[in-house]
């Protein structure tokens, strides 16, 4: 099973500032396999990024993905106020499929 | 527009088999994978397996003695069960459409409590 670990656990930031999360797999993940969703409280997760870097359907041109092999990046270039919420990074390079533990950016 | 909508009790007794149901307004079942995921309270997600119209299905092997997932074709729906049933199965249960392109889920539902109490 690929691990997937997200840090920080918790961002503390201001709206306006930028934010870098992390997630980094126990081995190696297809660029194609890795994904990004946000959740906010008493919602059901929405899908952000896929495939490491392409954006869903309309998502915000500030929310962007990087990264390959065991190392992946969710950027928000600019905080507008309703993108506080938690992030989850996923993979399905191979079965099971596994999220991270979730990286939670709150409002400093 | 594709929309998925959880129902079923709200409260299973532990050892007890939980049943969830996930209707889908919107393309036919016939197509994609469907999924159950779960969240705990205050933690994060948990894929626990999908199931295909064909009926092939996969499981996360840390639920899989336990886990059955069926589709019914007639009734535009897919079904959940998980037996045996104790206080960490506890958790919210969301059905969703996993997109192949994208090895992601791009539609989810909101989400049913479910409680395993005596």
């Amino acid at each position: 099973e690929i691990v997937l670990t997200q840090s920080p656990g918790t961002l503390s930031l201001s709206p306006g500032e930028g934010a870098t999360l992390s997630c980094r797999a126990s081995q190696s993940v297809t660029s194609n396999s890795l994904a990004w969703y946000q959740q906010k409280p008493g919602q059901a997760p929405r899908l952000l990024i896929y495939a490491t870097s392409s954006r869903a359907t309309g998502v915000a041109d500030r929310f962007s993905g990087s990264g390959s092999g065991t190392d992946f990046t969710l950027t928000i270039s600019t905080l507008e106020p309703e993108d506080f919420a938690v992030y989850y990074c996923q993979q399905y390079s191979s079965s099971p499929l596994t999220f991270g533990g979730g990286t939670k950016v709150e409002i400093k | 527009q594709v929309q998925l909508q959880e129902s079923g009790p709200g409260l299973v007794k532990p050892s007890e088999t939980l049943s969830l149901t996930c209707a889908v307004s919107g393309p036919s079942i016939s197509s994609y994978y469907w999924n159950w995921i779960r969240q705990p309270p205050g933690k994060g997600l948990e894929w626990i397996g999908y199931i295909y119209h064909s009926g092939s299905s996969n499981y996360n092997p840390s639920l899989k003695s336990r886990v059955t997932m069926s589709v019914d074709t007639s009734k535009n729906q897919f079904s959940l069960k998980l037996s045996s049933v104790t206080a960490a199965d506890t958790a919210v249960y969301f059905c969703a459409k996993y997109n192949s392109d994208y090895k992601a889920f791009d539609i989810w539902g909101q989400g049913t409590m479910v409680t395993v109490s005596s």
